[in-house]
């Protein structure tokens, strides 16, 4: 089946510095790609995804990058506020299948 | 759309009752999910479910858990005999065919 790995597992920047999640698979099977952001005590929010037929999108602060010779994809979050101190996911699946998740990065911005 | 709903948010069970956990699917949105998560860890996958079918329960334990997504009503899983290693998050998401998943606020299982 799927791996996942994500790093890092814990994230500290200041406010308005930039912060970048990455995540490898193992499958080359897989084909679609979304992050979630979850707050305490909240289910996760999906924030981005991005297809494999397609190397980077971009949404406002948050933009993902897909290597798929590589095996990994990444999360980019620009001009960081604090708000955005969250447990992040990234995932991996085949599409109408299972998503194999990451192990979380908790974000901290400090303000 | 209310989104996916999940209740209860909060479940406390004693050792050895069953837990029954509900989840009603986004309107439109035909393929059901259940994932489990443990404190400081991510999700795992445990049951997919189209109306009527299961479509995949490999992460699902062997013993003591089902779950259904029966013609009318939610999906609902189901936890018989509880342990307290079955305390944890249960997230439902649903999503239509091919596309991105919506997750519900969670059921919190705690098992005294």
């Amino acid at each position: 089946g799927e791996n996942v790995e994500q790093h890092p597992s814990t994230l500290s920047v200041q406010e308005g510095d930039s912060a970048v999640i990455k995540c490898t698979y193992s499958d080359s099977a897989s084909n679609y790609f979304p992050w979630y952001k979850q707050e305490l005590g909240k289910g996760p929010q999906l924030i981005i995804d991005i297809r494999s037929n397609v190397g980077e999108k971009k949404d406002q602060r948050i933009a993902v990058t897909l290597n798929k010779t590589a095996k990994h994809f990444s999360l980019h979050i620009t001009e960081t506020q604090p708000e955005d101190s969250a447990v992040y996911f990234c995932a991996a699946s085949t599409v109408g299948n299972q998503f194999y998740f990451g192990t979380g990065t908790s974000l901290t911005v400090i303000p | 759309n209310a989104g996916v709903m999940q209740n209860p948010r909060h479940l406390v069970r004693r050792r050895g009752q069953e837990a029954r956990l509900r989840c009603s699917p986004m309107k439109g949105h035909s393929h059901v999910y259940w994932y489990r998560q443990l404190p400081e860890e991510g999700l795992k996958f445990m049951v997919y479910l189209q109306k009527e079918n299961i479509i995949d329960e490999s992460g699902m334990p062997k013993e003591r858990f089902s779950a259904e997504f029966p013609k009318e009503g939610p999906s609902i899983l189901r936890i018989q005999q509880v342990v307290r290693g079955d305390s944890a998050a249960y997230f439902c998401a649903s999503s239509p065919v091919g596309d991105g998943y919506t997750f519900g606020s969670g059921t919190r299982l705690t098992v005294v």
